[in-house]
């Protein structure tokens, strides 16, 4: 399969930015994503980068750069309801298949 | 509504039993998932489809079948269910590459 790593935890205070890295293989790369996943929750889809850049989504932003195989999502603002796992997920094509293959997750705590 | 639905919600069943989860959805999505997450290795793929009728493995596919007679929906089997398939199953859906999976609510199996 492919590797793709992002740290286990983090904690952050209510109100300031945090920055969760992802790095992944480049091989056969077409596009990242970044989901969040409240606990017990199903993942809901916040971000897609294809291009090298800074993607702006109001208090969410995210960043790709193909060649360094690295992204982050930068999260501002913090608020309690943040609390959550961020998951980075990149698609690959290759010998006529498409797969999309999820980081284990990282599980960020805001904290008052 | 428009939408990815799951069934059953949660299900308990014995070493050795046959079970089916089923996954429906109704945008017509061509490519449908499976995926396990399981804590410490996050979501991992079992199986996806591209359209009705063609079907294929993912990181984790032993002990699991599928099939896909119809776009809507794409069943997931457990032929003889073992304890390491204790787990959260989740169906997703999308376009295709560069489109974001849409995530049904997940089933909680438990093997006993």
């Amino acid at each position: 399969g492919q590797n793709i790593d992002q740290p286990t935890e983090m904690t952050a205070t209510e109100g300031a930015i945090v920055q969760i890295n992802c790095t992944y293989q480049t091989s056969g790369f077409n596009g990242l994503f970044w989901y969040q996943q409240h606990a017990g929750e199903a993942p809901t889809f916040l971000s897609y980068n294809v291009l090298d850049g800074l993607e702006e989504k109001g208090r969410f932003s995210s960043f790709l750069s193909r060649s360094k195989g690295y992204s982050y999502l930068l999260l501002k603002e913090l608020q309690m309801k943040d609390s959550a796992s961020y998951l980075c997920a990149v698609s690959y094509s290759g010998a006529g298949s498409y797969q999309l293959t999820f980081g284990k997750g990282t599980k960020l705590s805001v904290i008052p | 509504d428009a939408g990815i639905t799951q069934s059953p919600r949660y299900k308990i069943t014995e070493t050795g039993r046959q079970v089916t989860l089923m996954c429906h959805q109704t945008w017509s999505h061509s490519y449908m998932f499976w995926y396990r997450q399981d804590l410490g290795h996050g979501l991992r793929l079992i199986y996806y489809s591209a359209a009705a009728d063609i079907t294929d493995k993912g990181e984790v596919p032993d002990g699991y079948v599928v099939s896909r007679s119809k776009t809507e929906n794409f069943p997931l089997t457990l032929e003889s269910a073992t304890r390491s398939q204790t787990s959260v199953y989740f169906c997703a859906s999308n376009t295709g590459p560069g489109s974001p999976l849409h995530f049904g609510n997940g089933t909680r199996l438990t093997v006993t």
